[in-house]
């Protein structure tokens, strides 16, 4: 089955880019979508369709996608930014599949 | 304001059987595709199922293909989930979600699977 790989874990200090990678085979062909999920919460859409931000994301978050691997980059990260982040896509039969997330630390 | 409210977790012993409901307000829900996500405590999130806009397309995830169903009622604004052979390890969070550009998500329901 299609499987998206991220790190487990990021860290990073505050004011600096946290930059979190998503490798999938299909990726080429297929939109990325990234969300944050703080604890105990549901997720929120933070990236759709590799770069584009939803209404009320702050535009420290972008995203990018080259070839297998999507980034979702945060500039001047904050500590309000801690949080799990998933990359979401789909394969080429079109069953869809969530990155096993990355924990990002600010501090 | 966009709600999506589960409904229709709780405990339930192993190869027992459980319907969840999703009830959406807000949005024109017979529009949209929608979804099933879960996530076992302290772990990620997985996509398990999704159903078209008029209910004849849907796609399963491996794990849970054969024992899961999807359906909707566009009529009640409602996306069902019918889990059945139910294993330990499917006890987790259960979402109803539309992701995509226009995002919707519930707050989840628990289910429980355990002797």
């Amino acid at each position: 089955s299609y499987e998206l790989t991220q790190p487990p874990s990021v860290s990073v200090s505050p004011g600096q880019t946290a930059r979190i990678t998503c490798s999938g085979d299909a990726l080429p062909e297929k939109y990325a979508y990234w969300y944050q999920q703080k604890s105990g919460q549901a997720p929120a859409l933070v990236i759709y369709e590799d770069n584009k931000r939803p209404s009320g994301i702050p535009e420290r978050f972008s995203g990018s996608s080259s070839g297998t691997v999507a980034t979702l980059a945060i500039s001047g990260a904050q500590v309000d930014d801690e949080a799990d982040y998933y990359c979401y896509s789909t394969d080429s039969s079109g069953i869809e599949v969530f990155g096993g997330g990355t924990k990002l630390t600010v501090l | 304001e966009v709600h999506l409210v589960e409904s229709g977790g709780g405990l339930v012993q192993p190869g027992g059987s459980l319907r969840l409901s999703c009830a959406a307000s807000g949005f024109t829900f017979n529009r949209f595709w929608m979804h099933w996500v879960r996530q076992a405590p302290g772990k990620g999130l997985v996509w398990l199922s999704r159903i078209s806009i008029n209910g004849s397309i849907t796609n399963y995830a491996d794990s849970v293909k054969g024992r899961f169903t999807i359906s909707r009622d566009n009529a009640k604004n409602t996306v069902y989930l019918q889990m059945s052979s139910l294993r330990v390890e499917d006890t987790a969070v259960y979402y109803c979600a539309s992701p995509g550009p226009i995002d919707y998500w519930g707050q989840g329901t628990l289910v429980t699977v355990s002797s």
